[in-house]
């Protein structure tokens, strides 16, 4: 299994461009999560999906948008990105229940917003 | 609404030596609450995890985390560090579909 994947590994965009941030997963798991990541602040859930079909906004949803067509892929679209957007993102997966289970984090996509 | 505080920011720690990091969390009912440990430049791991039952529970890399419910806290500990448990350590609260609230971290430094 190669478990949680993340492409780009770097990426430096311009203001006002749009980008999406690729996360696929091959444990068969219903949730799947983003977070960025900023120095000093944790991790901050955006956005997350219980399953195909299904998203919800998290802590810091603004300037992002989602989607869930399979249950392996979970994409992240930046639609016009700004420099506070800068930061290290990372998605995650777990099985769901009434319960978390332990979430399985990606590698992280190091985001620079010029 | 749910929040965790790591009170420490840096932690230095001489090799061989006793850890314990601090967690304190607010959250309205039985919390599911993790340590994560993430080194520089790579994703998290998960260290340990308590949902239910014995409140002392062991994890990987010799760690443990004792939950107490009266203190609301839920600590790190490990008997005696190595160079390699350098590193940022993350508590988390969670339930549901509502993913983790984490709390700001702890950088972990390990003196010869």
């Amino acid at each position: 299994n190669a478990g949680v994947t993340q492409t780009p590994k770097f990426q430096v965009l311009k203001t006002g461009q749009s980008m999406t941030l690729q996360c696929a997963q091959d444990m068969n798991h219903e949730y799947m999560s983003w977070y960025r990541q900023d120095p000093g602040m944790g991790l901050r859930l955006i956005h997350y999906s219980v399953g195909a079909g299904i998203t919800d906004q998290g802590e810091v949803p603004n300037g992002y948008n989602v989607s869930r067509s399979t249950t392996e892929d979970f994409p992240l679209r930046l639609l016009s990105a700004a420099p506070s957007q800068t930061s290290v993102y990372f998605c995650a997966s777990s099985y769901f229940s009434a319960e978390v289970g332990e979430q399985f984090f990606g590698p992280g996509t190091r985001l620079t917003v010029l | 609404a749910q929040s965790v505080t790591q009170p420490d920011i840096h932690i230095t720690v001489s090799e061989g030596a006793s850890l314990e990091l601090r967690c304190n969390y607010s959250y309205g009912a039985t919390p599911y609450l993790f340590w994560y440990v993430q080194s520089p430049g790579q994703g998290l791991q998960l260290l340990l995890k308590y949902f239910s039952g014995d409140t002392l529970v062991q994890g990987i890399k010799g760690f443990e985390a004792e939950f107490k419910r009266s203190q609301s806290s839920f600590n790190l500990r490990k008997p005696s560090v190595h160079w390699s448990d350098a590193a940022e350590y993350f508590c988390a609260v969670g339930e549901g579909a509502d993913g983790l609230t984490f709390g700001k971290g702890t950088h972990l430094i390990i003196q010869p």
